[in-house]
């Protein structure tokens, strides 16, 4: 299985911040790469899929970037709907496999 | 835009099986590909496995002995079934749509699944 490690794990930032995740594959995945934002008590949400390509609806203040195995997810300018927890996803192989995710807490 | 209902029970218990359904409306169940994913209380994201809309499938090797995905398009369901349950597969289970065969771009609101007796 492709491991996904994000760091960090939790990051505490203020409205207005940029803020920036990063996700590793333990083995090459070009850029078969999604994020997702997860709040609690709800399903997450794809804002990004192929590294870079947001989905149609999601703020221009969130960007992918990577390729192979090192990935980033930016928020240029942190709102207050932004807090919540990020996921990278794998979907270069099967079984597709998720980072552990990175809590964007309000500092 | 395709929405998703899962139902089934909340409370299993051990040994037994967990059986789910997602009801796809919105759109024709023969548009996607279709997942399973779960998530422990407090922690990450598992993929189960997807069906295509003709029941071909792939799981994931850790959990593959003990599911099995169906699709029903006459009742436009996705089915999730999860055999000799343990506390370990306490979760909620979140159904979703699959695009470019790889990404999970529509999902369910979830439902946890408590395995205990």
């Amino acid at each position: 299985d492709i491991q996904m490690t994000q760091s960090p794990s939790s990051v505490s930032a203020s409205v207005g911040d940029r803020v920036t995740i990063t996700c590793r594959a333990s083995q090459g995945i070009s850029s078969w790469l999604a994020w997702y934002q997860q709040k609690p008590g709800k399903a997450p949400r794809l804002l990004i899929q192929a590294a870079s390509t947001s989905q149609s609806g999601v703020p221009s203040r969130f960007s992918g970037s990577g390729s192979g195995t090192d990935f980033t997810l930016s928020i240029s300018s942190l709102q207050p709907e932004d807090f919540a927890t990020y996921y990278c996803q794998q979907g270069n192989s099967f079984p597709f496999t998720f980072g552990g995710g990175t809590k964007v807490e309000i500092k | 835009q395709v929405q998703l209902q899962e139902s089934g029970p909340g409370l299993v218990k051990p040994s037994e099986t967990l059986s789910l359904t997602c009801t796809v409306s919105g759109d024709s169940i023969s548009s996607y590909f279709w997942s399973w994913i779960r998530q422990p209380p407090g922690k990450g994201l598992e993929w189960i496995g997807y069906i295509s809309y003709s029941g071909g499938t792939n799981y994931n090797p850790s959990l593959k002995s003990r599911v099995t995905l169906s699709v029903d398009t006459s009742k436009s369901q996705v089915s999730l079934r999860l055999s000799s349950v343990t506390a370990a597969d306490t979760a909620v289970y979140y159904c979703a749509g699959v695009v470019e065969r790889r990404y999970f771009d529509s999902w369910g609101q979830g439902t946890l699944v408590t395995v205990s007796s």
